[in-house]
């Protein structure tokens, strides 16, 4: 399996653009994780989904952000409008639970952002 | 919820030598607590993780330990190498929480030659 793949790597923005963020999971994974990483917070969990369900999202930072996952190979985190404390790498990863036991996240390489 | 610490936030060490990076949390149900390491311009990747119900565990040149009274669990390394070199994240969960991992604020290592 090719791992966890996001898209794209390195996006830079202007303050007020909308940003689509994408990630395919490892194929028969059911749980996915997008997570935002900067040197001041670290690792953040921003939402996480279940069997294409969102779970929690309790870690979205406000409603310029959206996460959905229309079917269980694909997934997107959308912020609209963007704005400059919003850049930070993101990354999805997915696991496999089965009856709530915790398992090994698989990250994918990430996504930078910069918005300007 | 779940709060997680972690240090030292930096740590220098020679070669060969040992390496140990510390963790507390907060919540007494937390029951796994995985280790990540992130190489530069990768994600994270899980090293080494440990339950509750067991009070250590090695693989190689990496152990973990943890104190449930205490709520501390620890990552040592020995026979450290410069591909050792990297940041470190500890991290703990509830079995059962949906694996909703919360992750200390990372150890960065370098190993210096």
């Amino acid at each position: 399996d090719a791992g966890v793949i996001q898209s794209p790597r390195h996006e830079v923005t202007e303050m007020g653009q909308e940003v689509t963020l994408r990630c395919k999971p490892i194929s028969g994974h059911n749980s996915l994780f997008w997570y935002r990483q900067t040197m001041m917070r670290g690792l953040e969990l921003l939402i996480y989904f279940n069997n294409n369900v969102p779970i929690d999202d309790s870690g979205m930072p406000e409603d310029r952000f959206s996460a959905k996952m229309p079917n269980a190979s694909f997934s997107t985190l959308k912020i609209q409008p963007s704005e400059p404390r919003d850049s930070a790498v993101y990354f999805c990863a997915s696991s496999w639970a089965v009856r709530g036991d915790t398992g090994e996240l698989f990250f994918g390489e990430g996504s930078r952002l910069t918005v300007l | 919820g779940e709060n997680v610490e972690q240090h030292p936030s930096t740590l220098s060490v020679q070669e060969g030598d040992s390496a140990v990076i510390k963790c507390t949390y907060s919540d007494s149900a937390s029951n796994y607590f995985p280790w990540y390491k992130q190489e530069l311009g990768k994600g994270p990747q899980l090293i080494i993780d440990i339950r509750s119900n067991v009070g250590e565990k090695k693989d190689q040149r990496i152990a973990v330990t943890l104190n449930k009274t205490a709520k501390h669990f620890s990552l040592h390394i020995t026979e450290t190498q410069p591909e050792d070199s990297a940041v470190y994240f500890c991290a703990a969960s509830l079995t059962g929480g949906g694996n909703k991992l919360t992750f200390g604020t990372g150890t960065q290592l370098k190993v210096e030659l």
